[in-house]
């Protein structure tokens, strides 16, 4: 069973539009995260909750809204999707500040 | 910038060589993760040292840590072609959940 997976694995949109990519863990953790790696393979950190709480919320634009309904799970819902928005997308757990599992990424291109 | 910074960004050698790679982080941690990512997936945990510590094993991996100087290095013995990456190392803070990555390096082992 794949520990961290993520919906869809590839996204082509045009500018504007407003897509969401989703995130399950079956591994019990109650740490999640949001990860943006991009064209130079640079990785940051966006959002991360905690049993359902936001706890980190970089400084990233309010396009991008995170939704937890349950441990298990973290969305990723981006409005008005910009050129500058392509990258791969990783979804991430741990427990506190242990090791963390990585998704598959999701590729996202905006045209 | 907060991201943490690696050296060297690139390394080709040629099997059966050993690799090191160097990393430097900013702020105290917890403890620093090293990962290794393969081309179009999702990062993979290799080795987590803690704050106290200084040297750590995992079959051809040794990882160092020097807090004073904020740095650490993987050290990959008689490498393997498969052993062809990207290598990230992570800091965590103390009594976060946030995940620190480095800028990576892109290791290529020619058969």
């Amino acid at each position: 069973d794949t520990a961290v997976s993520q919906t869809p694995k590839y996204l082509v949109t045009q500018m504007g539009n407003d897509k969401s990519i989703k995130c399950e863990q079956n591994l019990g953790h109650d740490t999640m995260y949001w990860y943006k790696q991009d064209s130079k393979k640079f990785l940051k950190i966006m959002f991360s909750y905690n049993n359902k709480e936001l706890i980190i919320n970089e400084t990233v634009p309010n396009r991008f809204s995170p939704k937890s309904p349950d441990k298990a799970h973290l969305n990723l819902h981006i409005n008005s999707l910009e050129l500058g928005d392509s990258a791969v997308y990783f979804c991430a757990s741990s427990h506190r500040s242990g090791v963390q599992y990585f998704g598959p990424g999701t590729r996202l291109t905006v045209t | 910038s907060q991201q943490g910074e690696e050296d060297p960004q690139a390394l080709s050698i040629q099997e059966g060589e050993n690799a090191t790679m160097n990393c430097s982080y900013k702020t105290s941690i917890n403890n620093l993760q090293w990962y290794r990512q393969n081309s179009g997936r999702g990062l993979v945990h290799l080795i987590l040292i803690r704050s106290n510590e200084r040297e750590k094993h995992s079959g051809r991996l040794r990882v160092t840590l020097d807090t004073s100087k904020k740095s650490s290095s993987l050290l990959i013995t008689a490498s393997r072609a498969a052993d062809t990456a990207s290598y990230f190392c992570a800091s965590v803070e103390p009594g976060t959940y946030k995940y620190i990555f480095g800028t990576g390096t892109r290791l290529k082992v020619l058969a």
